[in-house]
């Protein structure tokens, strides 16, 4: 079975502080893909980044950055120097390498205060 | 470039009766995917299309729920008779199987009451 646990259900912090998102995987699949999504108050899920699991390369992009380590089955998101236009539910989603759905965890709800 | 489409965007109903869902995907998209979203929770996977064929359906697609894509475009979600529990936000998604990785993008949703 595959299963995707996000132990943070919400994380408040002030403005400019750097905030990590936990994301802990479990799958039998050798080959499979990591995703993270934002939803915001109106609802759509916001594609952030995809990871396959041959790659474990951690990526950034502008403030956004991703540390993907099979060794513990995690795959965490960093925000640094937060902005409130951040404040979102995000979402870490897992697809096995055989199936098309995805598998989401519960979800964080960040809020990011002026 | 657009995006993936849901209408409606809200839908209210008395317990009992019908509710259809369409979704149209991003264009040349060959697979479809509608997921359900209860409050506070993450999206559970209902059911998939690649062009006009069903190609699974998740044990929470109850025979009250029925799902089409006639010409492997937009799709249709039907709840019938519909009951309190079926309230939620109902989300399509879409992608492009062209033989590796894929990323699904997601439309808006309908947000679905049961009175």
């Amino acid at each position: 079975a595959q299963k995707v646990t996000q132990a943070q259900t919400e994380i408040s912090v002030v403005e400019k502080e750097d905030v990590t998102l936990d994301c802990v995987y479990e799958t039998r699949d050798t080959t499979y893909y990591l995703f993270w999504y934002k939803q915001p108050p109106s609802g759509e899920l916001v594609f952030l980044i995809r990871r396959n699991s041959f790659d474990e390369q951690n990526e950034i992009s502008g403030r956004y950055s991703w540390n993907f380590q099979k060794s513990t089955s995690s795959f965490n998101f960093t925000i640094t120097a937060s902005q409130v236009v951040d404040s979102a539910v995000y979402f870490c989603a897992l697809r096995g390498g055989g199936a098309q759905k995805l598998v989401f965890g519960q979800g964080t709800r960040l809020t990011i205060n002026p | 470039d657009t995006g993936v489409s849901q209408n409606p965007r809200h839908k209210i109903t008395k317990r009992g009766q019908n509710v259809t869902f369409r979704c149209d995907p991003i264009s040349e998209h060959n697979r479809l995917y509608w997921y359900r979203q209860t409050l506070g929770q993450g999206p559970e996977f209902l059911t998939y299309f690649q062009n006009e064929a069903q190609l699974e359906k998740s044990r929470l697609l109850s025979d009250r729920f029925s799902a089409e894509r006639p010409k492997g475009s937009f799709s249709t979600l039907e709840i019938q008779r519909t009951e309190q529990g079926d309230s939620a936000m109902y989300l399509c998604a879409s992608s492009l199987a062209a033989g590796g990785p894929e990323t699904q993008y997601f439309g808006p949703g309908t947000r679905l009451l049961v009175l």
